[in-house]
């Protein structure tokens, strides 16, 4: 059965300092996996997908790495920004590969 | 296309009351998921469809919540008789899913509809 792990639960940090957010998971035959960021009170935004054969994802300031033999993904985003803040999850798919399983995720503070 | 819509937006209601949620997925997608989320944890599986085949279940979704897809287009989640505990957002997402590799199963999801039982 997959889960998926984040850590840390929350993350403040200065407005231009590069963070890292991570994501573990328990089953490493993974189809692909996603970082989705929600803002208090709304839907979830896709912001990458990581297929099984990839090793890393980039858009603009985020990169999202797949490490399957170790079974984890890290979120990078370089020099952050107060609107970076939110919560940021990330999810894989259950061993179907039809429900994604998300961790609680890491909530982000960027202050200025 | 706008994406997937959600309505209503938020719902408030009385310990008892039906209420039900109604999902558009993006036109062309075949799958449509129902996910509940509450304060502080990720999105939790209720139920798909593929098409209008409600293809799998979670033992979350208890016989007071019903989900339908008439005609494999928009879809609607039922709760009856709602308890302080259904208070939850309730995201709907949709996806394309046409050949056998399930890497390619990428869920695009809506806004959510958040209900609140007083």
């Amino acid at each position: 059965k997959q889960e998926v792990t984040q850590i840390p639960a929350a993350l403040s940090v200065p407005e231009g300092e590069n963070l890292v957010l991570n994501c573990s998971f328990t089953d490493s035959a993974i189809y692909n996996l996603q970082w989705f960021r929600q803002d208090p009170g709304k839907g979830l935004t896709s912001l990458l997908l990581i297929q099984s054969s990839q090793r890393e994802q980039t858009s603009g300031r985020l990169n999202a790495s797949l490490d399957k033999s170790s079974g984890r993904s890290t979120l990078y985003i370089a020099a952050s920004q107060p609107g970076d803040s939110a919560t940021y999850l990330c999810a894989g798919p259950d061993q179907a590969g039809t429900a994604l399983i998300f961790g609680k995720g890491t909530t982000l503070s960027v202050s200025s | 296309d706008t994406g997937v819509s959600q309505d209503p937006r938020h719902k408030i209601t009385k310990r008892g009351q039906n209420v039900t949620f109604r999902c558009d997925p993006i036109s062309e997608h075949n799958r449509l998921y129902w996910y509940r989320q509450t304060l502080g944890q990720g999105p939790e599986f209720l139920t798909y469809f593929q098409n209008e085949a409600q293809l799998e279940k979670s033992r979350l979704l208890s016989d007071r919540f019903s989900a339908e897809r008439p005609k494999g287009s928009f879809s609607t989640l039922e709760i009856q008789r709602t308890e302080q505990g259904d208070s939850a957002m309730y995201l709907c997402a949709s996806s394309l899913l046409t050949g056998l590799w399930k890497g390619a199963n990428v869920l695009t999801f809506g806004a959510g509809s958040r209900l609140t039982v007083l």
